[in-house]
């Protein structure tokens, strides 16, 4: 079946640097993906929908400047978090949508537990 | 727009007990439905799906149905154990569009 790799699972960086984080579809292409945010004990928050090709999508509230989203081929979309503070750590999670006949199927990253120190 | 609520946790259970968590849906069209699980420190998996009305996904013991009279995906199952301990999410989908979770309902089975 498909599936979706996510890099790095966790990380851990000093306040002020940024952070990288691939998502790559490893046996389809993915034209879309989609971005998500856990915090503790909460549900999943989508964030923005990376477009191959074009520019992301954010959702209300989500500063495009600080998550840079690129999604340059069909098959990686990355996620760089700028100028982290201690805020931003979280659940970061990547999933990307295909068709299986008339109805959808999502496949998920593993997800990156991203800590700024 | 499309919305997913599900039942307010925690829940807390004891082993063999048996499971429900309440999810209903809000959509235009005809979403598939999907519940998945999150283990302590893990990413999410799937549990099961549905994709048309009356439909029954089940795995591992959990079973939901597709109920578009309600707007209904209840998740259950028989008899529980200490693994089955995890946050449960139920999730709706409109052809290759994002997801839509529920808040998630975090299940605590005591052995």
């Amino acid at each position: 079946g498909a599936v979706v790799s996510q890099h790095p699972s966790w990380v851990i960086c000093k306040s002020g640097t940024s952070v990288k984080i691939e998502c790559r579809s490893l046996d389809f292409q993915a034209t879309t993906m989609f971005w998500y945010r856990q915090f503790p004990k909460q549900s999943l928050m989508l964030m923005a929908t990376s477009n191959e090709g074009s520019k992301a999508t954010y959702e209300q509230g989500v500063e495009k400047d600080k998550f840079l989203i690129n999604h340059a081929s069909l098959t990686l979309s990355t996620l760089t978090v700028t100028s982290a503070h201690p805020e931003d750590s979280s659940f970061y999670i990547c999933s990307a949508s295909i068709l299986q006949g008339v109805s959808g199927k999502a496949f998920f990253g593993q997800g990156t537990r991203l800590t700024v120190v | 727009g499309d919305s997913v609520t599900q039942m307010e946790g925690p829940v807390t259970l004891s082993e063999e007990a048996f499971l429900t968590i309440n999810c209903t849906y809000t959509a235009t069209g005809y979403p598939s439905l999907f519940w998945y699980v999150q283990y302590p420190g893990e990413g999410l998996q799937l549990l099961l799906k549905a994709t048309k009305a009356d439909d029954k996904g089940s795995n591992k013991g959990f079973e939901a149905t597709y109920r578009k009279e309600t707007t209904s995906f209840h998740l259950e199952k028989g008899s529980v154990q200490v693994s089955d301990s995890a946050v449960y999410f139920c999730a709706l989908i409109q052809g290759a569009q994002k997801l839509v979770f529920g808040q998630g309902t975090r299940l605590t089975i005591n052995p």
